[in-house]
């Protein structure tokens, strides 16, 4: 299976509650980086986690990372209609002949019902 | 405005037909990548390139050739396009790698027949 791999596929949510993402990878990484994506449109930056840190937060989102599970969360708090969007998560390798690389996973596919 | 900008945004071409889909952006990023997107598939990346002149395969680049002559631009060179190219492209450029946000194009939507 490839890096950075997102759990569920799919997911369908009202307006108000919260949608939890998850990612898991297979290897070291210098940080985690969440996207979203608007329908055809390109990919816009959410939110960036360094390997050395367990968790970070910016306004609705948080984003938490386990580098001994190798996974990674990420909640959207009261969640609106606005945030329906399929969201992505990157692995920045750590090193060798695989840096530079930032590998993405399938993506989740978030539904805000209003 | 800061940004990354792609051309064509939508084309429909034949195989074999040479084409070239540019990449330019106005940040001074040295850091460039393509990416293609599929069905299915997620985003892959296609060739990347960490300051001029440096240019390293992604994942998929069979088909594909780049070039970074210039800080700005990297461009996508398909020489012989085949049917299995059809898919949605993006360029995406960050200050370094590894170092932080990737800044995406709009997206090149490729039709190959």
């Amino acid at each position: 299976s490839q890096q950075g791999e997102e759990d569920p596929q799919a997911l369908s949510i009202q307006e108000g509650e919260n949608a939890t993402m998850n990612c898991s990878y297979k290897t070291s990484i210098n940080n985690l980086q969440w996207y979203r994506q608007n329908s055809g449109r390109g990919l816009v930056h959410l939110i960036l986690i360094r390997s050395n840190e367990r968790e970070k937060h910016s306004g609705r989102l948080r984003v938490t990372l386990d580098t001994s599970k190798k996974s990674s969360s990420l909640l959207i708090t009261a969640s609106r209609a606005a945030d329906t969007a399929s969201y992505f998560c990157a692995t920045a390798h750590a090193g060798g002949t695989s840096y530079g690389k930032l590998t993405f996973g399938q993506g989740t596919i978030l539904t805000v019902h209003p | 405005e800061a940004q990354v900008t792609q051309n064509p945004r939508y084309l429909i071409t034949v195989t074999g037909k040479k084409l070239t889909v540019t990449c330019s952006q106005n940040m001074n990023h040295e850091y460039m990548s393509w990416y293609r997107q599929d069905p299915g598939l997620g985003l892959r990346q296609i060739y990347y390139s960490m300051n001029v002149e440096v240019t390293d395969k992604g994942d998929v680049p069979e088909g594909y050739k780049v070039s970074r002559k210039e800080k700005r631009n990297f461009p996508l060179i398909l020489e012989s396009p085949s049917p299995n190219q059809t898919s949605l492209y993006f360029c995406a450029s960050s200050l370094g790698a590894n170092t932080g946000e990737l800044f995406f194009g709009e997206g090149s939507r490729l039709t190959v027949l």
